[in-house]
């Protein structure tokens, strides 16, 4: 079973606000959630991480529920700059020096 | 401070050569890893380097080597290179490799195999 779930890709235009969310139904107590970014042919950058309830950084701000079974990456007023693949990371899949990528979600913003 | 730096930034080789890629980390940081981006297979982990040892290993043929230096410099071989071996290879690094510890990506090597 996929550690992650999240959608294959997702349209946005400029100054929205953009939810990512990504479920992950297996999370054990001890996984933090972690989200990378990633533009063409640019190594991936981390963006955000937490562990219960919300939190936000000058990037972005990062949702979780109480039960913890998904999270949601939110992007306030994104640009077209803001277009790139958005990595979801949980638990095993961040083990720092060894990171386990799925298929992410590529988000296009269109002015 | 100075990021990941990775050289070359594009390579070009033929079948059956050989090829390092090279990856200095970020100051203080002694974990080093390295990755393969392929449209189709995507991102994949090739191994980790702490403290010139190989620590985790991905499920990629011997072909595949790799190595670390005293300064944390790290750099990666690939032998017999085959047509599939065209990709992105990326080298990240980190302080400790600990669970859940960001890690800072170069902006790759572009290898193209002919």
């Amino acid at each position: 079973l996929a550690k992650t779930t999240q959608p294959i890709s997702m349209d946005s235009y400029e100054g929205q606000e953009v939810n990512i969310t990504c479920s992950h139904n297996n999370i054990a107590t001890n996984d933090y959630i972690t989200w990378y970014q990633q533009f063409p042919s640019q190594g991936p950058r981390f963006i955000i991480q937490g562990y219960k309830t919300k939190v936000t950084n000058e990037v972005a701000s990062l949702f979780i529920p109480a039960d913890r079974k998904s999270s949601t990456l939110s992007l306030p007023r994104v640009s077209l700059s803001d277009t790139a693949v958005y990595y979801c990371l949980v638990g095993d899949d961040n083990q720092g020096g060894k990171l386990i990528f799925g298929q992410g979600t590529e988000l296009s913003v269109k002015p | 401070k100075a990021g990941v730096t990775q050289t070359p930034r594009y390579l070009i080789k033929t079948r059956g050569q050989q090829v390092t890629l090279s990856c200095s980390p970020i100051s203080g940081h002694r974990s080093v890893s390295w990755y393969q981006q392929t449209p189709g297979q995507g991102l994949q982990f090739l191994f980790e380097y702490f403290s010139e040892t190989q620590r985790n290993k991905g499920n990629f043929p011997g072909r595949f080597s790799g190595r670390q230096f005293s300064n944390s410099r790290s750099e990666m071989n690939v032998s017999t290179l085959e047509l599939g071996d065209s990709a992105l290879y990326l080298c990240a690094s980190c302080r400790q490799g600990s669970q859940n510890e960001k890690l800072f990506f170069g902006s790759g090597t572009q290898l193209s195999v002919l």
